[in-house]
């Protein structure tokens, strides 16, 4: 079964300062990874995907995630956060022969000015 | 890019009656239409996949005939919450994936339903 686990149900970083929000999976066969952003009442924002090829992923707002596959995890980073990207963040994934997203629990990010 | 409507964005329904969800495809052809419900805090919970034109598949615990699922076409597909009682109150989202085979997923914006 594919599973999506998100340690962390908060992380609390200071404006300028750079950020990760954790990601490990688990999965048969190759991911295909994705995270998403929510913002009160909203629905999921795309932000990148990892499906093949360089393990450096660059996504909207200036976002990466870095896709390890010895460590199954796909970690989302940002250099230097800022205020407005206080929400919450989900990973998902999905298996190369099933097409459902399977989300994690989801991590608030709180950025202090 | 790919955009879906969801409507209405916010909805109160007294107990028993039966409440509708309409999630549009605005720009592309939405083959496949996925249903999730999300408690306060919490992650988001499949319901639910339908295939236009086809019936939908419920994911385990999933009342089917609470939940009726239609996907009449390529661009509409709808929830209806039938004889909704408080319980049900939660909020609501569709994502509509095409068959380019890209694995894009779009998301509404959410429907929050209060049930009183």
């Amino acid at each position: 079964a594919q599973s999506v686990a998100q340690p962390e149900d908060q992380v609390n970083v200071a404006e300028g300062n750079p950020l990760t929000v954790k990601c490990t999976y688990s999965v048969s066969g190759n991911p295909y990874l994705f995270w998403y952003v929510q913002y009160p009442n909203r629905g999921l924002q795309f932000l990148l995907k990892y499906i093949t090829g360089d393990n450096l992923v660059k996504g909207s707002y200036g976002f990466e995630a870095e896709f390890n596959k010895s460590q199954t995890s796909f970690h989302l980073k940002k250099p230097s956060a800022l205020v407005s990207d206080s929400a919450l963040y989900f990973c998902a994934v999905i298996g190369i022969r099933v097409d459902k997203l399977i989300f994690g629990a989801g991590t608030r990010l709180a950025v202090h000015p | 890019g790919a955009v879906v409507s969801q409507h209405p964005s916010r909805v109160i329904c007294k107990s028993g009656t039966s409440v509708k969800i309409e999630c549009r495809s605005l720009d592309f052809q939405a083959t496949t239409m996925f249903w999730y419900r999300q408690f306060p805090k919490q992650s988001l919970m499949l319901m639910a996949t339908s295939n236009e034109g086809s019936k939908a598949t419920y994911e385990q615990g999933v009342e089917k005939d609470k939940f009726l699922i239609n996907h009449a076409s390529l661009t509409l597909s709808t929830l209806t919450v039938t004889s909704a009682h408080p319980e049900d109150s939660s909020f609501y989202i569709c994502s509509a994936r095409d068959k380019s085979g890209v694995y894009g997923y779009t998301f509404g914006s959410g429907t929050r339903l209060t049930v009183v």
